[in-house]
């Protein structure tokens, strides 16, 4: 089956970086997003990967190893605003369905 | 439109109602997810269409439920003879072509059944 695996809840506090990793295994692999999602509102798009390596936008970064089926969202910086689920996703073949993680809750401290 | 557009934002239904639940993408976009949420988990895949072609329908739990987009623009997620356990958030989620990178989703209906 395919599974996709993150962290359930982390913490961490305003201006400290944080580092939320998603390992997956997947039948086929075409792509990995990181979406956002605060309580109560739609996902919204961060970033993708399909290549290996480190994509950085701003405050926030993605890094993918597709040998390691593995990456992570690195957010520096960090604002209250910050505060949500955080979303690993896979496109498994380049015209298929995306399967998506159970999400990271990130708790941000004063 | 600017986004997608979901209808109802929320719906209560008695055990055992039909309901219908409408997803209106972005203009001009090939492809439409529907997905399903519950309370603190990620969204898990229903279904989806490029244009009016239901390509993977494998993420719907039951035959219960049922999904159309008939002219390949505005879809419905059909679920008859609600059960409890529906009751969740269904997402609704477009992008622009085939294969396309981003999904832009709608803010979703909360179907609560009695």
């Amino acid at each position: 089956g395919q599974n996709i695996d993150q962290p359930t809840e982390m913490t961490a506090t305003e201006g400290a970086i944080v580092q939320i990793n998603c390992t997956y295994q997947t039948s086929g692999f075409n792509g990995l997003f990181w979406y956002q999602q605060h309580a109560g509102e739609a996902p919204t798009f961060l970033s993708y990967n399909v290549l290996d390596g480190l994509e950085e936008k701003g405050r926030f970064s993605s890094f993918l190893s597709r040998s390691k089926g593995y990456s992570y969202l690195l957010l520096k910086e960090l604002q209250m605003k910050d505060s949500a689920s955080y979303l690993c996703a896979v496109r498994m073949n380049r015209d298929d369905k995306i399967i998506f993680g159970k999400g990271t809750r990130l708790h941000i401290l004063p | 439109g600017a986004g997608v557009s979901q209808s109802p934002r929320y719906k209560v239904a008695k055990r055992g109602q039909d309901v219908a639940l409408r997803c209106d993408p972005i203009s001009g976009h090939v492809s439409l997810f529907w997905y399903q949420q519950a309370l603190g988990q990620g969204p898990e895949f229903l279904t989806y269409f490029q244009n009016e072609a239901q390509l993977d329908k494998s993420g719907l739990p039951s035959d219960r439920f049922f999904a159309e987009r008939p002219e390949g623009s505005v879809s419905t997620l059909k679920i008859q003879r609600t059960q409890q356990e529906d009751s969740a958030v269904y997402l609704c989620a477009s992008s622009p072509r085939q294969g396309g990178n981003v999904l832009t989703f709608g803010a979703g209906s909360r179907l609560t059944v009695l």
